[in-house]
């Protein structure tokens, strides 16, 4: 099993749609969590922590379910600049230090 | 512009060749951490750097990869005698302290191509 597994996509959603990724991991010692924005051939960049049951940022929404090793992110109101690759990201512990393991990523489009 | 740096933003080599890539972190920044990215996939961690202190390294790095940070500022990474599978996009990140929830912040990354 992947240290952390996204929803593969791709998601072609109108504007103004709500959608949600998933996204699980495998180390049940992971403390915080946190979602990259990667737009196509840019470096990634935070879209938002997550260190208790959730976080919310506008019309982003992240939540986390520790028992069953989950994390989501849910964008309402679905705008064109949000399209992009999301990665859902899990900090895990290795010899010395936290290194963040990405996942695949999620594919994002939104429709005019 | 005070964010990471990377330099070149691209290359294209002939397999076999060596290479070298640099990283200028965030001025204040102690922790610098390597990444390489493939078409479809997330970052994979290579290596990490504490200052001028290299920490930790994956399996993923052979031999023929090799990081320094030498006066704990900028960072090289260096890869010997290319194979066409090191093509990919090498990504640099940098932050400040030891909490884990401390953002990374990644540079433009350097595109390597082996032809």
């Amino acid at each position: 099993r992947k240290e952390v597994e996204q929803d593969p996509g791709p998601f072609n959603v109108p504007e103004g749609a709500t959608v949600a990724f998933n996204c699980t991991y495998s180390n049940s010692a992971s403390q915080s969590f946190f979602w990259y924005r990667q737009d196509c051939r840019k470096e990634p960049k935070l879209l938002m922590s997550v260190y208790s049951s959730g976080n919310e940022d506008g019309r982003f929404t992240a939540q986390l379910n520790r028992a069953s090793q989950y994390i989501s992110l849910l964008i309402r109101d679905s705008k064109l600049s949000d399209s992009a690759t999301y990665l859902c990201v899990v900090p895990i512990s290795s010899g010395s230090a936290r290194q963040l393991t990405f996942g695949s990523g999620t594919q994002l489009t939104v429709l005019p | 512009d005070t964010g990471v740096s990377q330099d070149p933003r691209h290359k294209i080599t002939k397999r076999g060749q060596n290479v070298t890539f640099r990283c200028d972190p965030i001025s204040e920044h102690n922790r610098l951490y390597w990444y390489r990215q493939t078409l479809g996939q997330g970052p994979e961690f290579l290596t990490y750097f504490q200052n001028e202190a290299q920490l930790e390294k994956s399996r993923l790095l052979s031999d023929r990869f090799s990081a320094e940070r030498p006066k704990g500022s900028f960072s090289t990474l260096e890869i010997q005698r290319t194979e066409q599978g090191d093509s990919a996009m090498y990504l640099c990140a940098s932050r400040y302290g030891t909490a884990s929830y401390n953002e990374q912040f990644f540079g433009p990354g350097t595109r390597l191509t082996v032809l």
